[in-house]
C-alpha cells in the first residue's frame, strides 16, 4: 500500500496557473478513473475539490480542474488566488485488496 | 445540512483500546458508504477503513487490520471505530468521511478527533 507520489511543494504568483501531479501505478490511478483531490487548510478537515478524475462538486470554483494520463493524475489551479494556499492530496480507488490510497500531499504557496 | 461529528478521542497507553464514534445528520445515513481516514501530526492523510451502507462489506488498511473494527448503526445514524492494541504510530487525528457512490471520492468530512497513544 504505497502512497501515491506528489511533489512536496508547488508555488506560483497570483493569477498564474499551477499543476500538481499524482503518480501511481497500473493497480490504482492507471486502472480506474476514480481519482479525487482534496484541499486542506491548516487545522481544518479536507475538502473535496475534484472527483472521478475531473468532476467538480457543487460550489467548487471552476478554476480547479483535473485530468489523467496513464498512471498520473493532475490537478490544475488557474488564476491562482491567496485563498488557494493550502495542502492538496490526491486519492485513488485501488481495487478490493488495497481499496483507497492517498497521495503524499503537496503544499501550495502563493507568492 | 450534512454534518459529521466525531467523538471518543483522547490519550491512551500503548496496548490500550479506544472507541471512536461519528454522529451523522442532514442526510439519509443508511444510504451511504462511510470511511475512517487518519492524519498523524504533521503528516499526510491515510485511509483506515471502509464500510458499505448496509455494513455487509468492510475493508481495512494493512496497518490496522486485525486491530481495528469498523461498524455502524443505521438506526442511530452512527459510525464507529473500535481500536485495540494501540501503538504509538496510531497517534493521529481521525476523520469520518462520507463516500460518493462508486468509490469516486469522499464528499463530506467531520472535524476530526485526536487520538494520542503514549505512556
Amino acid at each position: 500500500q504505497s502512497a501515491l507520489t506528489q511533489p512536496a511543494s508547488v508555488s506560483g504568483s497570483p493569477g498564474q496557473s499551477i499543476t500538481i501531479s499524482c503518480t501511481g501505478t497500473s493497480s490504482d490511478v492507471g486502472s480506474y478513473n476514480l481519482v479525487s483531490w482534496y484541499q486542506q487548510h491548516p487545522g481544518k478537515a479536507p475538502k473535496l475539490m475534484i472527483y472521478e478524475g475531473s468532476k467538480r462538486p457543487s460550489g467548487v470554483s471552476n478554476r480547479f480542474s483535473g485530468s489523467k494520463s496513464g498512471n498520473t493524475a493532475s490537478l490544475t489551479i488557474s488564476g491562482l488566488q491567496a485563498e488557494d494556499e493550502a495542502d492538496y492530496y490526491c486519492c485513488s480507488y485501488a481495487g478490493s485488496s488495497t481499496f483507497y490510497v492517498f497521495g503524499t500531499g503537496t503544499k501550495v504557496t502563493v507568492l | 445540512e450534512v454534518q459529521l461529528v466525531e467523538s471518543g478521542g483522547g490519550l491512551v497507553q500503548p496496548g490500550g483500546s479506544l472507541r471512536l464514534s461519528c454522529a451523522a445528520s442532514g442526510f439519509t445515513f443508511s444510504s451511504y458508504e462511510m470511511n475512517w481516514v487518519r492524519q498523524a501530526p504533521g503528516k499526510g492523510l491515510e485511509w483506515v477503513s471502509y464500510i458499505s451502507s448496509s455494513g455487509s462489506t468492510i475493508y481495512y488498511a494493512d496497518s490496522v487490520k486485525g486491530r481495528f473494527t469498523i461498524s455502524r448503526d443505521n438506526a442511530k445514524n452512527s459510525l464507529y471505530l473500535q481500536m485495540n492494541s494501540l501503538r504509538a504510530e496510531d497517534t493521529a487525528v481521525y476523520y469520518c468521511a462520507r463516500d460518493l457512490t462508486g468509490y469516486s471520492g469522499h464528499d463530506y468530512w467531520g472535524q476530526g478527533t485526536l487520538v494520542t497513544v503514549s505512556s
